[in-house]
């Protein structure tokens, strides 16, 4: 079946340095999802992507589709306190989300 | 906001004891799914439906599970004879689905210790 690997698993970093998670699916996806769970909360809607190559900026963070749509990445520039969570790409068709294995980010201030 | 909201928060039950949760959705959203998360992972896609119709139910899940949505709007899951492996939490999600895929809402969830 589908599946929807992230790394790294943890990344801990000083407050103000970059960040970047990175999403890999072993088969093509028709759009991939990202969403951000804080500790204790639930996962909540970041962006979708449905483009093959396409690149989203929220702030912060960018967001990228791989040109083959197997792969996405997101990039945190500068990275604050209330960035803390664990971020998860999720990808598939339109009837359902495989959620990725996720990537703990911890930033000391 | 309404939101999705989940029932029981938290459910502690002996291993071979039947429970069941429940999860109101968006009022307006006419998908509904079930979703699996362990500590340290992804959420796991249980099953989902489009208003009342059960459409897909992942191989994984055990016949122990069974979900229903009766008339399209909240839906009940129900785990039969629970074994210490289905600890979990159990994220229940709804979404408005038109054309193409669109955002997960997330309830809180209910988080199931079977002891």
């Amino acid at each position: 079946g589908q599946q929807v690997m992230q790394i790294p698993q943890y990344q801990h970093v000083q407050e103000g340095e970059d960040f970047t998670t990175y999403c890999n699916s072993s088969t093509t996806l028709s759009n991939i999802q990202w969403y951000k769970q804080r500790p204790g909360g639930h996962p909540v809607f970041l962006i979708q992507l449905v483009k093959s190559g396409e690149v989203k900026k929220q702030k912060r963070l960018t967001f990228q589709f791989g040109e083959a749509k197997k792969n996405s990445s997101l990039h945190i520039t500068a990275t604050q306190t209330t960035d803390v969570g664990t971020y998860f790409c999720a990808g598939g068709a339109t009837n359902k989300l495989i959620f990725g294995t996720g990537t703990l980010l911890a930033v000391q201030p | 906001d309404t939101g999705v909201s989940q029932n029981p928060r938290h459910k502690i039950t002996k291993r071979g004891q039947n429970v069941t949760f429940r999860c109101d959705p968006i009022s307006e959203h006419n998908r509904l799914y079930w979703y699996r998360q362990t500590l340290g992972q992804g959420p796991e896609f249980l099953t989902y439906f489009q208003n009342e119709a059960q459409l897909e139910k992942s191989r994984l899940l055990s016949d122990r599970f069974s979900a229903e949505r009766p008339k399209g709007s909240f839906s009940t899951l129900e785990i039969q004879r629970t074994e210490q492996g289905d600890s979990a939490m159990y994220l229940c999600a709804s979404s408005l689905y038109r054309q193409g895929s669109s955002p997960l809402h997330f309830g809180n969830g209910t988080r199931l210790t079977v002891t």
